[in-house]
């Protein structure tokens, strides 16, 4: 079966330090790879999706950035960390087609300080 | 006009009670339906998708009405465990993204 591994759970950073947050995607290949994030008490806003290594689309243009150096790796970053930038960030996979839902992680809940 | 669109409750309904959720869609070229479950500081969970000739699963009760633009969730039988944030989620027409509702909260009361 498929599981999707992302870390740490929680961080707390102070402005304008850098970000890493990591997701590894088990038991599938050539995984749709996304990261969304959620403010405190809001919707799913999508960040960044992922058809292939190397291949990131942006939705919003922001101090955020994305990588997928392998197959099941997802890798989101930032240079410096704004205090807008606190809120719940997911993972999630998904398989390619019309009617596959995704399957998310644990998150990583970010606080800014 | 928001892609997806729900109410936000909350709802407060006692333990057995019948409840349902509506959400409408602004994209008509929309072909995938789910329903997520998001319990509170807690990831989204796949709760249903949503076929179009209707689709039941245990308790749970999901419709599409396509010409309307408008899906819903039925809980029968509501339990203390059903109390979450029922988020509906509907595809852009791309197969790799989804939208997602900003949620309905559900608590269930003893």
């Amino acid at each position: 079966s498929q599981t999707i591994h992302q870390w740490p759970a929680t961080l707390v950073q102070p402005v304008g330090s850098p970000l890493s947050l990591e997701c590894t995607v088990e038991g599938t290949s050539n995984p749709n790879l996304y990261w969304y994030r959620q403010a405190a008490g809001r919707g799913l806003q999508l960040l960044f999706y992922s058809v292939g290594i190397g291949q990131i689309s942006s939705e919003v243009p922001q101090n955020l950035s994305a990588s997928r150096p392998q197959d099941r790796q997802f890798i989101l970053s930032s240079k410096k960390l704004l205090l807008s930038d606190s809120g719940f960030y997911l993972c999630a996979w998904s398989v390619l087609g019309q009617t596959q839902p995704q399957h998310f992680g644990d998150g990583t809940r970010l606080s800014i300080l | 006009r928001k892609e997806v669109e729900q109410d936000p409750g909350p709802f407060n309904v006692p333990e057995g009670a019948t409840v349902a959720f509506n959400c409408t869609y602004s994209n008509s070229a929309s072909q995938s339906f789910f329903w997520y479950r998001q319990d509170c500081r807690k990831e989204p969970k796949l709760l249903m998708s949503v076929y179009s000739s209707g689709n039941e699963d245990g308790r749970f009760t999901a419709q599409l009405n396509r010409a309307s633009q408008y899906i819903s969730l039925l809980i029968r039988d509501s339990k203390l465990s059903d109390s979450a944030t029922y988020l509906c989620v509907v595809n852009r027409g791309s197969a790799r993204q989804l939208t997602f509702g900003s949620g309905t909260q559900l608590t269930v009361l003893p």
